[in-house]
């Protein structure tokens, strides 16, 4: 009940393609579903972050779409470019501030 | 650009030895969290406290890891003995938790640990 599965495990798009990965979740209690962005050698850091009570959160090319009642939520990259290729993570946190992170995305955008 | 600091960046030790990993949380966040990163097993939370008291540590192996936070601005983890299979990155990530909801974590680059 804790798992979060997250797919594809990699991902090839081409430069100004859309990018979609995929999340999904078991535990009704989670109410906080962040995703991270990750380069080689540095920490995941925050990218775009949404509550269950929003169905679609947009931050410039970045928006996450949530289905409460499918438990699944997803990140869209818009118009991707060769710098968004990173690995990235969806995760699902609790009301006590623990996150669970999804199992990773490699990214990777080509010219 | 308020960060995460974390000591070393990189550790390379022999089996058996006393490995202690630093971090520094960001001033003013109340919550502090350790987390490792492995190919296999992904990001998995070891322990984290809040307010420098320990709120859950299952994700932690009690008889060789432990963890503390002397003060509010250092958080340290110890492996002792440490063993192979511990090679890792290990990640350290602060916040401020209200313990109501969950709120945004911010890592450091982690310690890149090797134990031959």
């Amino acid at each position: 009940q804790q798992q979060v599965k997250q797919s594809p495990q990699s991902l090839i798009v081409q430069k100004g393609g859309i990018s979609i990965i995929n999340c999904a979740y078991e535990n009704t209690a989670f109410d906080y579903f962040p995703w991270y962005q990750q380069f080689p050698g540095k920490g995941p850091a925050l990218l775009i972050a949404i509550r269950p009570d929003v169905s679609e959160k947009k931050e410039g090319r970045f928006t996450i779409s949530f289905n409460k009642s499918a438990k699944q939520f997803s990140l869209h990259i818009m118009d991707s470019q060769p710098g968004d290729s990173a690995t990235y993570f969806c995760a699902a946190g609790d009301q006590g501030g623990k996150l669970i992170f999804g199992q990773g995305t490699e990214l990777s955008v080509k010219p | 650009d308020a960060r995460v600091t974390q000591t070393p960046r990189h550790k390379v030790t022999e089996m058996g030895q006393e490995v202690t990993m630093r971090c520094q949380p960001i001033l003013g966040h109340n919550t502090v969290f350790w987390y490792r990163q492995t190919m296999m097993q992904g990001l998995e939370l070891l322990a984290y406290f809040r307010n420098r008291a320990p709120l859950d540590d299952s994700g932690m192996p009690k008889d060789r890891f432990s963890a503390e936070m002397p003060d509010a601005t250092l958080a340290t983890l110890k492996i002792q003995p440490s063993e192979p299979r511990d090679s890792a990155v290990y990640f350290c990530a602060s916040g401020l938790g209200t313990g109501v909801s969950n709120q945004p974590q911010h890592f450091g680059d982690g310690t890149r640990l090797s134990i031959l």
